[in-house]
Formats: structure tokens, C-alpha cells, sequence
């Protein structure tokens, strides 16, 4: 089955600095690609995805990429604020719709102020 | 609702017990899932239905665990005998099919103790 792994597990910026988080998944045949972050006390929200159709997708301060050849996909988090803070999950799934995400374990985030 | 609702938000029981968790989707949303939090740790699968379809139940971690869902709204998952290893976050994600709309939404969790 798929297997993700998220590097670093703990990952501290300065305000205004850049914050990469990376992964690798297994299974080739997996094509979706989302990214949770998570608050103290909350469940996951979805913030940016990828399908393996393209390569890079950005919305606003973030941008996920995505590398297919060597099944690695990151998330770049631009401008880092303290309401970044929060733990960030990867995910990968081998169908585009309706099937169940496989999530890495989790990198926590603090942007020091 | 406007999001993905859990009952109850925290719960305590004695080892050997039987718990029973609660999640109401998304109105419409045809796709369900729930999943195991530990402290400090990723999400663990468990169970996910998908409209009228046999459920994927691969992740249930033994037969203890069981999980209901009535048509496309509420889900009901059942740990029987609890162990002190149960204790953790479970979680419940709805999602539509909908391709421009397509990605879980997920529930604030049941926070599980057994003491």
C-alpha cells in the first residue's frame, strides 16, 4: 500500500522568512496530492492540493510542487506569519475523487515573532 | 450544517467498555471517512463509505472496531471493550465527488480517554 514520509517533523521560522515542508510517497499510481493544516484543538483543513496532471500550483502566500519521477511533492510557505503556527499534513491518494488520503505524520510549525 | 459535526467532543471511559462515536457529514456530501489521531502523531485510516457502496473497512485496526452509516448522512463508529491503546483523536472527514469542489472536510474529533 502507499507509504508517505514528512521531513522535518519540527520546523522553526523567523516572521517573514520562507518554511518548506517535503514528502515522498510509494505508490506510483497515486494522483492527488492535498495539504492539511492543523490547529490546536481542531481537525485538519485542506489548504492547497495538486493533481498529477501539472507541476506547481500556488494560491496567494503558498505553493505546492509536485515531481512525479522522483514521487516527491512540497509545500513553500511564503512571508511566514505567527498565525502559520500549526502542524502541516501531507497526503496522497491513488484516486483523483472518492477514495481514501494517506497522510504523512506531521511536521509542527512555529514562525517566532 | 455548515461543516462536518462530532458527538461528543470528549469522552472518558473505563477499560472494557463500549464507546459509540457520532459524525453528521456534510449535507450531500456522498463520501465519508474516519480516522485515528494519537497524541502527537498523523492520521491513521480507518473506515471509509462511499454512498451505497460495501464500505473500505481495511484500516479498522481489529474486531473491536466497527462503524455504521445510514444512506449518505449519519456515522456511527463502535469500539467494543476498550483498551487504554483506543485512547486518542478520532476524526470524520465528509467530501463531495463534485470535481470543483472535491477535498475532506473534517469534524473537530472525539477525543477519546480510557482510563
Amino acid at each position: 500500500g502507499e507509504n508517505v514520509e514528512q521531513h522535518p517533523s519540527t520546523l522553526s521560522v523567523q516572521e517573514g522568512d520562507s518554511a518548506v515542508i517535503k514528502c515522498t510517497y510509494s505508490d506510483s499510481a497515486s494522483n492527488y496530492f492535498p495539504w492539511y493544516k492543523q490547529e490546536l484543538g481542531k481537525g485538519p483543513q485542506l489548504i492547497i492540493d495538486i493533481r498529477s496532471n501539472v507541476g506547481e500550483k500556488k494560491d496567494q502566500r503558498i505553493a505546492v510542487t509536485l515531481n512525479k519521477t522522483a514521487k516527491h511533492f512540497s509545500l513553500h510557505i511564503t512571508e511566514t506569519q505567527p498565525e502559520d503556527s500549526a502542524v502541516y499534513f501531507c497526503a496522497a491518494s491513488r484516486a483523483e475523487y472518492g477514495n481514501k488520503l494517506v497522510f504523512g505524520a506531521g511536521t509542527i510549525l512555529r514562525v517566532k515573532s | 450544517g455548515a461543516g462536518v459535526s462530532q458527538s461528543p467532543s470528549n469522552k472518558v471511559t473505563e477499560k472494557g467498555k463500549d464507546v459509540e462515536l457520532r459524525c453528521d457529514p456534510i449535507s450531500g456530501h456522498t463520501a465519508l471517512y474516519w480516522y485515528r489521531q494519537r497524541l502527537g502523531q498523523g492520521l491513521e485510516f480507518l473506515i471509509y463509505f462511499q454512498g451505497n457502496s460495501a464500505p473500505d473497512k481495511s484500516g479498522l485496526p481489529s474486531d473491536r472496531f466497527s462503524a455504521e452509516r445510514t444512506g449518505e448522512s449519519v456515522s456511527t463508529l463502535t469500539i467494543q471493550r476498550t483498551q487504554q491503546e483506543d485512547s486518542a483523536v478520532y476524526l470524520c472527514a465528509s467530501s463531495s465527488l463534485d470535481r470543483a469542489n472535491y477535498g475532506y472536510t473534517f469534524g473537530s474529533g472525539t477525543r477519546l480517554t480510557v482510563v
